[in-house]
């Protein structure tokens, strides 16, 4: 069975920092791209950042370039997300959640497992 | 960049059927999902491929796609299908979620 375990999320500062962490199990990590994608208190799904299944290709949604990073560790089966110079409206609810595709964006993707969200609030 | 425009709201009576429109430029030309969301639950995958469907779910949720429209369509609609229903499509390095519609059965 395949399980996606979130952690990191928290209360932090605008300008400051944090690191999520998506722990995965039941399927072979490396085989597949992942994803962060994140939801604001009452509103839709923000796809925010993919990786590829060997770390190499990396995307990143408009509005968290150049200040959030993508990474993974497929030795030890988790995923990151870097959140730096962190604004109010990054505030919401991020999800990882797993491709069925090595390469993002390949022909045929689509998301079949999501874990259940770790919390970000970005105040003063 | 690529948006991907839902009805903000659908409203069905029991036994009848849903339908939720996903517009994109093209959108015909890439595959489209299409993901349930329950209140307080995370999204679950209901359609792939712009017409396949996960094992699990049942029958009465079909899909398809053609020129600038992906529609999810939700036969005998049951009070369980209660949510919010998002499509998505990937466009140019980027994935891309509609703005989701909420599905009520009255």
């Amino acid at each position: 069975e395949v399980q996606l375990l979130e952690s990191g999320g928290g209360l932090v500062q605008p300008g400051g920092s944090l690191r999520l962490s998506c722990t995965a199990s039941g399927f072979s990590f490396s085989s597949y791209a992942m994803n962060w994608v994140r939801q604001a208190p009452g509103q839709g799904l923000e796809w925010v950042s993919a990786i590829g299944g060997s770390g190499n290709n990396t995307f990143y949604a408009e509005s968290v370039k150049g200040r959030f990073t993508i990474s993974r560790d497929n030795s030890n089966n988790t995923l990151y997300l870097e959140m730096n110079s962190l604004r109010v409206e990054d505030t919401a609810l991020y999800y990882c959640a797993k491709d069925v595709v090595v390469v993002p964006g390949a022909p045929g993707f689509y998301f079949d497992s999501w874990g259940q969200g770790t919390p970000v609030t970005v105040s003063s | 960049s690529y948006a991907l425009t839902q009805p903000p709201s659908v409203s069905v009576s029991p036994g009848q059927t849903a339908t939720i429109t996903c517009s994109g430029n093209k959108l015909g030309d890439k595959y489209t999902s299409w993901y349930q969301q329950r209140p307080g639950q995370s999204p679950v995958l209901v359609i792939f491929r712009d017409n396949e469907r996960p094992s699990e779910i049942p029958e009465r949720f079909s899909g398809s796609n053609s020129r600038n429209t992906a529609t999810l369509t939700i036969s005998g609609t049951q009070a369980m299908d209660e949510a919010d229903y998002y499509c998505q499509a990937w466009d140019r390095y980027t994935y891309v979620f509609g703005s989701g519609t909420k599905v009520t059965v009255l």
